[in-house]
């Protein structure tokens, strides 16, 4: 099984560009969620998705869109990107909300000049 | 609103020693869950375990065990015997039974074992 697929793992931008994250999962899963890892701040919920067609904002969501098409597609926009914006980005997927474990992809590593 | 501190930026050990990563929780919720999460050097976050708040026995899986405390919303994880492979950073996460809300991680304890 693939489980939480990533793409690029890399990826330098420059400021004012735009570009999308993608995330798929094969394991059927309902819920999907992206975070971003800067150091010393953990990981920070960006967007959410309970089910195809339904998002919603996690912690910190400015200057990200997301939508949900499809329950195995769940793809982050970055809109202008900003060097606040330089950090690593992990997808998850959960078969429920709260009661079973996350699985991660590997992370993408973005960098804004 | 659901929290989660781990107060210990950065431990460093020696091989061979037993270590314990704190992690204390803050939640109105009556049910929720929480997780311990590994991420070893190469990035990516490995699934340590899940406990509800119902089950508060102790788990012991090899060299790791967890001392989960709900008089002091605690979930404590301690590594025996530590080896230089238990490098990484570890998460404590919670997620609350009622809302929307996904996981919730604390900022992350980087422990080092050093041979």
């Amino acid at each position: 099984n693939a489980g939480v697929t990533q793409t690029p793992k890399f990826q330098v931008l420059k400021t004012g560009q735009s570009m999308t994250l993608q995330c798929a999962q094969d394991m059927n899963h309902e819920y999907m969620s992206w975070y971003r890892q800067d150091p010393g701040m953990g990981l920070r919920l960006i967007h959410y998705s309970v089910g195809a067609g339904i998002t919603d904002q996690g912690e910190v969501p400015n200057g990200y869109n997301v939508s949900r098409s499809t329950t195995e597609d769940f793809p982050l926009r970055l809109l202008s990107a900003a060097p606040s914006q330089t950090s690593v980005y992990f997808c998850a997927s959960s078969r429920d909300r709260s009661n079973t474990e996350a699985f991660f992809g590997q992370g993408t590593r973005l960098t804004v000049v | 609103a659901q929290k989660v501190t781990q107060a210990q930026t950065e431990i460093s050990v020696v091989e061979k020693e037993d270590v314990t990563l704190d992690c204390v929780y803050e939640t109105r919720d009556t049910t929720y869950y929480l997780f311990w999460y590994k991420q070893p050097p190469s990035g990516e976050l490995v699934f340590l375990i899940r406990r509800n708040s119902f089950d508060e026995q102790n788990e012991i899986s090899g060299r790791y065990s967890w001392n989960f405390q709900k008089s002091t919303s605690s979930f404590n994880f301690t590594i025996t015997a530590s080896q230089v492979v238990d490098s990484a950073v570890y998460f404590c996460a919670l997620s609350e039974n009622s809302g929307n809300t996904p996981l919730v991680f604390g900022k992350g304890t980087r422990l080092s074992v050093i041979a």
